[in-house]
């Protein structure tokens, strides 16, 4: 069964104060690796795909990177805007458009 | 170009009763897939169709049920409505499923009382 693990649960960090939030995974076949960000109240936003070891992807002040086992998104010198949960998502090979979800790290970026 | 639009965005309904949820996808795009959304779970995937088929499917039991029309819109439905089927329920649009990203709609949230 495919499985997906973010850490840490909540994340707090001051303006300007880089870090990384990890997603480990155990998939079948991996097809894809999604990063998502949800607002309160909000769906999720689409962020990257990921989709073979060593891909990164950067769009403003985050990175994500991806091994065969874990994936991390990079968040540097982070603004308040930025507090929201990030979810992490895998798709399997046969599974179709299925994404299997992690719980995902809530961020919050303080002045 | 319009995005995933989800429909009501709230309701409030009673043990026992059914409900159907509506999700327009954007233009162009085949493949609907629908996620439950609960603080202690997270996102559960219900099914996904394609093409008014349905091509993958969660583990909820039968009284989940959806449908996909030929202009793609589709429709959950959920009978016999139980308190912990209260969620945030996500509707998510690609253009086909298989390597191209899922946009999701703003969800509806459902209350059962």
């Amino acid at each position: 069964e495919d499985q997906v693990t973010q850490s840490p649960e909540a994340l707090r960090l001051q303006e300007g104060e880089s870090s990384s939030l990890n997603c480990s995974y155990t998939v079948s076949g991996l097809r894809g690796l999604f990063w998502y960000r949800q607002d309160p109240g909000k769906g999720p936003e689409f962020l990257f795909t990921l989709y073979s070891a060593g891909e990164e992807k950067e769009k403003e002040r985050l990175k994500a990177t991806l091994t065969k086992k874990e994936s991390f998104l990079h968040i540097t010198a982070p603004k308040p805007e930025d507090s929201a949960t990030y979810l992490c998502a895998v798709q399997a090979t046969g599974t179709a458009s299925k994404l299997t979800f992690g719980t995902g790290t809530r961020l919050q970026v303080t002045l | 170009k319009a995005g995933v639009t989800q429909t009501p965005r709230y309701l409030i309904k009673t043990r026992g009763q059914q409900v159907t949820l509506s999700c327009s996808p954007i233009s162009g795009h085949r493949s609907v897939s629908w996620y439950q959304q609960t603080p202690g779970q997270g996102l559960q995937f219900l099914f996904e169709y394609f093409s008014e088929t349905q091509r993958n499917k969660g583990n909820f039991p039968g009284r989940f049920s959806g449908r996909q029309f030929s202009n793609s819109r589709s429709e959950m439905n959920v009978s016999t409505l139980e308190l912990g089927d209260s969620a945030l329920y996500l509707c998510a649009s690609s253009q086909d499923g298989l390597n191209t990203e899922a946009f999701f709609g703003q969800g509806t949230r459902l209350t059962v009382v």
